[in-house]
Formats: C-alpha cells, sequence, structure tokens
C-alpha cells in the first residue's frame, strides 16, 4: 500500500527567506506525485505534480518540486517566500494504474515578516 | 475556479442524528470524491463515485454512506452520526479519474457532532 510522510508539520520561516516542505513516500510500483496547497478556509488547489520526464516541476508562483526515486521524495522548495506563501501544503501520490490519491498529513508553512 | 459547491457550509448536529452532505457540481465530471480532513491525518478518502449508481469505498468508509443519482450531484450520509465524525469534508471532482487528471476541491463543510 502506498503512503506519505511529511516530516515537518510546522515549518516557520522569515519573508523572503528559502524554504524546503519535505516529503517522502512508499510504493512498490511506479507513481505520479502531487503538491496541494490550502490557504485558511479554502479547498485545496493543485500547485504542482509530477508524472514523467524531467524530475525538476515548477509552478506559477515560484515553488518547485524534485523527484527523486532513489530517495523516494518529492521535497518542495522556494528559493524566497512572501508572506502570502502562508499556507498549509499537502504532498500526495497516486499508482500509476490508480484512481486514487494518497495524503500526507500535511505541512503548515508560517512565513513571518 | 471550477464550479464545485457543497452544502451546508457549516453544520453543528447531535450524536445519533442522521446527516447528509451536499455536493454539487457544474463541470460534468464523471469522477466525485468525498474526503475527511483531520489534524495530523491530512485528507482520506471515505468513498468515491465513478459515475451515475457507481460508487466504491475509500479508506475510511465505515459509518459512512453515499449516494449519485444524477452527475452533478454526490451525497455523503452518516446514519447516526457519532463525536469520531467530527471532521472537515470535502468534496472532489476529476474529468477521468486517471492518476495524472486533477481534482478539483469544493470549500469544505465544517461538521460538528456533540
Amino acid at each position: 500500500a502506498q503512503s506519505v510522510t511529511q516530516l515537518d508539520s510546522q515549518v516557520p520561516v522569515f519573508e523572503e527567506a528559502p524554504v524546503e516542505l519535505r516529503c517522502n513516500y512508499s510504493s512498490s510500483v511506479s507513481v505520479y506525485l502531487f503538491w496541494y496547497v490550502q490557504y485558511p478556509n479554502q479547498g485545496l488547489q493543485l500547485l504542482l505534480k509530477y508524472l514523467s520526464g524531467s524530475t525538476l516541476v515548477k509552478s506559477i508562483n515560484g515553488f518547485e518540486a524534485e523527484f527523486n526515486k532513489s530517495q523516494t521524495s518529492f521535497h518542495l522548495r522556494k528559493p524566497s517566500v512572501h508572506i502570502s506563501d502562508t499556507a498549509e501544503y499537502f504532498c500526495a501520490v497516486s499508482e500509476s494504474e490508480g484512481n486514487k490519491l494518497v495524503f500526507g498529513a500535511g505541512t503548515i508553512l508560517r512565513v513571518k515578516s | 475556479d471550477a464550479g464545485i459547491t457543497q452544502s451546508p457550509r457549516h453544520k453543528v448536529t447531535e450524536t445519533g442524528t442522521p446527516v447528509t452532505l451536499r455536493c454539487h457540481q457544474t463541470e460534468n465530471h464523471r469522477y466525485m470524491y468525498w474526503y475527511r480532513q483531520d489534524p495530523g491525518h491530512g485528507l482520506r478518502l471515505i468513498h468515491y463515485s465513478y459515475g451515475v449508481k457507481d460508487t466504491d469505498k475509500g479508506e475510511v468508509s465505515d459509518g459512512y454512506s453515499v449516494s449519485r443519482s444524477k452527475t452533478e450531484d454526490f451525497l455523503l450520509t452518516l446514519e447516526s452520526a457519532t463525536s469520531s465524525q467530527t471532521s472537515v469534508y470535502f468534496c472532489a471532482i476529476s474529468e477521468s479519474g486517471t492518476h495524472y487528471n486533477e481534482q478539483f476541491f469544493g470549500p469544505g463543510t465544517r461538521l460538528t457532532v456533540l
């Protein structure tokens, strides 16, 4: 069975500092990986996804994530965060032949001024 | 934004009462999902539907039932609510349900069972 581990429940960081949110997964088959973001009192929105090809994927608002198959990781990074990035971030995995997502427990990113 | 609404948005009920949550979509997507979100657990799948009258169980389906009589509506019912079902419930939709197809989420329903 698939599982997703987000290693940090909360990450506090100052504005304009870099940040990394860690995600590790376990699966015995090929997977597809996703990062979702949830702003306060809202539903989840897809931030970025890895399906195949280049292991580095990027979002339109400056986040990027790298798929590392040997380390079964899909860490999310941003070189300079903004106050508006404050949100909860969820890593999710789907098996290549599946139609369901398995989510991690989430990481709350708190950006301080 | 994907056209997904959930009703009610907030509900407080008592243990033992039945509760029905509604998800309505205007996107004509085939797949619909119900999740619950709890601190420390992320989102966990309760049930999902892959077409009218076609549903299947998810990871945490005990105590919940679903129905889908129309493409646009997916109902989640708690037959006899318990305090452990206090949670935030999210509906999601997906065009085809395949691994690469994005799931779009509704705004959520906060349910409190006293």
